[in-house]
C-alpha cells in the first residue's frame, strides 16, 4: 500500500534550525511534497521534489532520497509564525497515475517556543 | 488567499440530512480535488474532477457525490449524514491533471448534530 510516516511532533526555540522527517512507503514514486497548515486553516504548498537532493526556498528547504524513501523539512531562523502543522504527501500512482490524488502523511505539529 | 472560494463556511446540521458544499477553483485550473480532515483520519482524498470529468475517487462513501460543471465549480453532495461525518471539507484545485502542487480553498466546517 501507500504510506507515509512522520512525527507527531516537534518543538523548537526561535531562531533555532528544525527537521521534519518523511518516511514513504508507495507503489511508483514521482515526488514527494510539503504543505504547512495553521490551525483551523488551509493547507497551504510549501516545495514538491521530484529529484534527489535539497530544494532552498528562502528559510525552507527540502530534501529527497528517492534510494532511501526518505525526504525531510527543514526549517531555519524559526519564527514564532512558523507554528503550524506540516504535511508531506505523495501522489497516488496506482490505476492510471494520471491523477493529482495525493496521499498525506498524518502531519508534524511544530510548536516554536520564544 | 489561494484563489479558491469554498461556500459555506459553516454548516451546522443534524443526522440523516443532505447538504452541499461549493467550491470554485482558481482562475484557469481545471482540476479540482476534495479532502475530508478529521482529527482521527488526517487529510484523506475523496474524489478528483478534471475538466468536467471525474478523474480519481478515493475512500468516498457512497451516500457521498460529487460533480463538476461546466464553468468549472464543484460541488461535493453528503446525504443521510451521521455524527462520524463532522469534519472540515477542503476544496483544491490545480492547472492540470496531476496537481503536484495544489492550491486549497479554506474549507467548510460541517458538523452534524
Amino acid at each position: 500500500g501507500q504510506s507515509l510516516e512522520q512525527p507527531s511532533e516537534v518543538t523548537a526555540v526561535e531562531g533555532a534550525i528544525v527537521q521534519i522527517n518523511c518516511t514513504y512507503q508507495t507503489s511508483g514514486f514521482y515526488g514527494l511534497s510539503w504543505y504547512q497548515q495553521h490551525d483551523g486553516g488551509a493547507p497551504t504548498f510549501l516545495s514538491y521534489n521530484a529529484l534527489d537532493g535539497l530544494e532552498e526556498t528562502g528559510r525552507f528547504s527540502s530534501f529527497l532520497s528517492r534510494s532511501d524513501s526518505y525526504g525531510y523539512l527543514l526549517l531555519q531562523e524559526l519564527q514564532m509564525k512558523d507554528s503550524a502543522s506540516y504535511f508531506c504527501a505523495v501522489r497516488d500512482l496506482r490505476g492510471s497515475g494520471n491523477t493529482g490524488k495525493l496521499i498525506f502523511g498524518q502531519g508534524t505539529t511544530l510548536q516554536v517556543k520564544p | 488567499d489561494s484563489g479558491v472560494t469554498q461556500t459555506p463556511k459553516h454548516l451546522i446540521t443534524a443526522t440523516g440530512q443532505r447538504v452541499t458544499l461549493r467550491c470554485s477553483p482558481r482562475s484557469g485550473d481545471l482540476s479540482v480535488y476534495w479532502y475530508q480532515q478529521s482529527l482521527d483520519q488526517g487529510l484523506q482524498f475523496l474524489i478528483q474532477y478534471y475538466n468536467g470529468e471525474e478523474r480519481a475517487k478515493g475512500n468516498i462513501l457512497e451516500r457521498f457525490s460529487a460533480q463538476q460543471f461546466p464553468d468549472l465549480h464543484s460541488e461535493l453532495n453528503l446525504s443521510s449524514l451521521e455524527l462520524g461525518d463532522s469534519a472540515l471539507y477542503f476544496c483544491a484545485s490545480s492547472p492540470r491533471g496531476q496537481g503536484n502542487e495544489q492550491f486549497f480553498g479554506p474549507g467548510t466546517r460541517l458538523t452534524v448534530l
